[in-house]
């Protein structure tokens, strides 16, 4: 049962322009939010977070946005540069569930030139 | 700040040994350490909670008898995958949360396991 699912393994994007990382989630307990780039062999890196009583959070170029209706959250990178090129995990946690992070599937982000 | 390292960082055994994995929090002191295992172009999955001076809790699925976690400091915990088979070959990954803000966790680089 995959309680946060990104839907597309992949995404291209040139640079300088806006890649857009969506990210969606089931279970209505997680309260927190987390976005992380991962590049092959190594840990993920934490970028950006979002609690549930916000629907922005903006940290440079990183902006993520969460529509709690919807149960649904993205990541903006703008603009996109070829450094940017990793794979991008959401993850959630609920209060109450000592910090535990439901990861999701990836997305692949390649910038090109 | 927020560093956290593991050791090492690729280990190839033979099946039926056991492997012990280092993870540190360099910086920081850490009551809550978790290990994640994450299988090729899948997600991370979370095996298991470490808690300094405590029992470890295991995720769903999970052989506790299998995958021995210690937590033995603020800054230290040891993942030992005991009698390895082929099918543990995996990226092993711990993370670590900053004492009293425990939401944003930080990685470490993660271990390769091979079993031959």
């Amino acid at each position: 049962d995959q309680q946060v699912k990104q839907n597309s393994p992949s995404l291209s994007v040139q640079e300088g322009r806006i890649s857009i990382l969506n990210c969606d989630y089931t279970n209505s307990m997680f309260d927190y939010f987390l976005w992380y780039k991962k590049y092959p062999a190594e840990g993920p890196t934490f970028l950006i977070s979002i609690s549930s009583i916000k629907d922005k959070n903006e940290d440079g170029r990183f902006t993520v946005f969460l529509n709690k209706s919807a149960k649904h959250l993205s990541l903006h990178i703008v603009p996109s540069q070829p450094g940017d090129s990793a794979v991008y995990f959401c993850a959630a946690s609920a209060t109450g569930t000592a910090s535990k992070l439901t990861f999701g599937t990836g997305t692949r982000l390649q910038v090109t030139l | 700040g927020a560093v956290v390292s593991q050791h090492p960082s690729r280990v190839i055994c033979k099946s039926g040994t056991s492997v012990k994995i280092e993870c540190r929090s360099l910086d920081f002191q850490a009551t809550t350490m978790f290990w994640y295992r994450q299988f090729p172009k899948k997600s991370l999955m979370l095996m298991a909670t470490s808690n300094e001076g405590s029992k470890a809790t295991y995720e769903q699925g999970v052989e506790k008898d299998k995958f021995l976690i210690n937590h033995a400091s603020l800054t230290l915990s040891t993942l030992t995958v005991t009698s390895a088979h082929p099918e543990d070959s995996s990226f092993y990954i711990c993370s670590a949360g900053l004492t009293g803000v425990l939401d944003t966790q930080y990685f470490g680089p993660g271990t390769r396991l091979t079993v031959l």
